[in-house]
């Protein structure tokens, strides 16, 4: 079966760090670029960093760039958002996504708040 | 960024009856490939969001073929020949031409 587990999230204060986990199983992980796409609250969907097949490009939206980063660990088959700095308008849920959106997590909350 | 602009953003629908959703983005979605990168997301209550359609038109394994998308370039739809009750929740577009890859604004679809 293929799946996305996401683990990490969870309170934190404004300028606090968490870091996010998505084990894939149920298919070859280097074969797919993996993406982690954020909710908040009642709201839309925002598509926050990629990175490719290798690891070689990554992308992260504007809003998260110098705070947030993407990685991602073959033998464990496993992508990571790495979250420094955060502010109150990063509180969401978080997804992790894989084959450009065609495999998705389960989601995990993130609230950023004193 | 690339704007996606979802119309109508409030669908009720009886039924058994069809629906139709529109995309438009702000710039030309075809690639140096040639391809389109439009696709549309269904998010069912309190679920995470799951792809329907790639690449405009082609369907992902298990999506029921009343649903089809269609479109070029700039404008883009989402059509369901016969919603059904499980079709209940928000549909997303998405370009993934651009960097970034940017969504619309959501569409609710419930039963009338």
């Amino acid at each position: 079966e293929v799946q996305l587990v996401v683990s990490g999230g969870g309170l934190v204060q404004p300028g606090g760090s968490l870091r996010l986990s998505c084990a894939a199983s149920g298919f070859r992980f280097s074969d797919y670029s993996m993406s982690w796409i954020r909710q908040p609250p009642g709201k839309g969907l925002e598509w926050v960093a990629n990175i490719n097949q290798d690891g070689s490009e990554k992308y992260h939206v504007d809003s998260v760039k110098g705070r947030f980063t993407i990685s991602r660990d073959s033998a464990e088959s496993s992508v990571y958002l790495q979250m420094n700095s955060l502010r109150g308008e990063d509180t969401a849920v978080y997804y992790c996504a894989g084959g450009g959106g065609g495999v998705w997590g389960q989601g995990t909350m993130v609230t950023v708040s004193s | 960024d690339v704007v996606m602009t979802q119309s109508p953003l409030s669908l009720p629908v009886t039924l058994g009856q069809p629906a139709s959703i529109s995309c438009r983005s702000s710039q030309s979605l075809v690639y140096s490939d040639g391809n389109s990168y439009l696709d549309w997301f269904q998010q069912r209550p309190g679920q995470s969001p799951r792809r329907l359609i790639y690449r405009v038109s082609n369907r992902d394994s298990g999506v029921p073929d009343r649903f089809s998308g269609s479109g070029s370039g700039t404008d883009f739809t989402l059509r369901i020949s016969r919603v059904d009750a499980e079709d209940v929740g928000v549909y997303y577009c998405m370009q993934g031409t651009h960097w970034p890859h940017t969504f619309g604004q959501g569409t609710k679809l419930e039963i009338k």
